[in-house]
């Protein structure tokens, strides 16, 4: 069946630095992403849309200049966390639609990033 | 704007039923989803159904939907401890390439 890859599933980084997060959808091509985010015991946000050859689209208090996203490829949509602080550790979630026909949104395996 | 309520938490015995209900405010949502997350895990699709569907069967789940009240249940028969898990429904428009939007998650406790 479908699967959204996410690398890395844990990552632990000091304060001031970036890390990038991948997204990945490994049998099929998906036009649009989404970035979800989840803090301990609470459900998930929407953090952005991402748009294959175009800029992702933000929801309404996600800083663009700290959350980039880029999405290279039918198949890759990054999310690079710039200058972390320990408040940006959470519990980070990617997902994807198939371009094919289909009503099915698969999720990949999260990534918890720690910012010490 | 669109707004997705569960119940915070459930307590079953093992062989029992579970049902887990779910509201939603959306009159357009199309698509209404059930995802299980484990701890630490990220989502697993159990299932979904289309919103001209009143009832999906798949083995051990039953998705009921009262598109008229805007109500959603996840039923899962004869429970196991391993179904221990926080569960989400979620929803979305089939129009565009809409996100989801979920439910706070109802956290399944299955004692044994």
């Amino acid at each position: 069946g479908a699967v959204v890859s996410q690398h890395p599933s844990r990552v632990i980084c000091k304060s001031g630095t970036s890390v990038k997060i991948e997204c990945r959808s490994l049998d099929f091509q998906a036009t649009t992403m989404f970035w979800y985010r989840q803090f301990p015991k609470q459900s998930l946000m929407l953090m952005a849309t991402s748009n294959e050859g175009s800029k992702a689209t933000y929801e309404q208090g996600v800083e663009k200049d700290k959350f980039l996203i880029n999405h290279a490829s039918l198949t890759l949509s990054t999310l690079t966390v710039t200058s972390a602080h320990p408040e940006d550790s959470s519990f980070y979630i990617c997902s994807a639609r198939p371009d094919r026909v289909g009503n099915t949104i698969y999720f990949g395996e999260g990534s918890w990033l720690t910012v010490v | 704007g669109e707004d997705v309520e569960q119940s915070l938490f459930l307590s079953v015995r093992e062989g029992d039923s579970s049902v887990i209900n779910c509201t939603y405010t959306d009159s357009s949502s199309t698509y209404l989803y059930w995802y299980k997350q484990e701890p630490g895990a990220g989502l697993q699709l159990l299932t979904y159904i289309f919103s001209n569907m009143d009832m999906k069967q798949d083995q051990r789940l039953t998705v009921l939907l009262n598109k008229k009240d805007k109500h959603l249940s996840l039923r899962i028969a004869d429970t196991q401890t391993g179904d221990s898990a926080i569960y989400f429904c979620a929803e979305s428009m089939d129009t565009g390439r809409r996100a989801l939007t979920f439910g706070s998650g109802t956290r399944l406790q299955v004692q044994p």
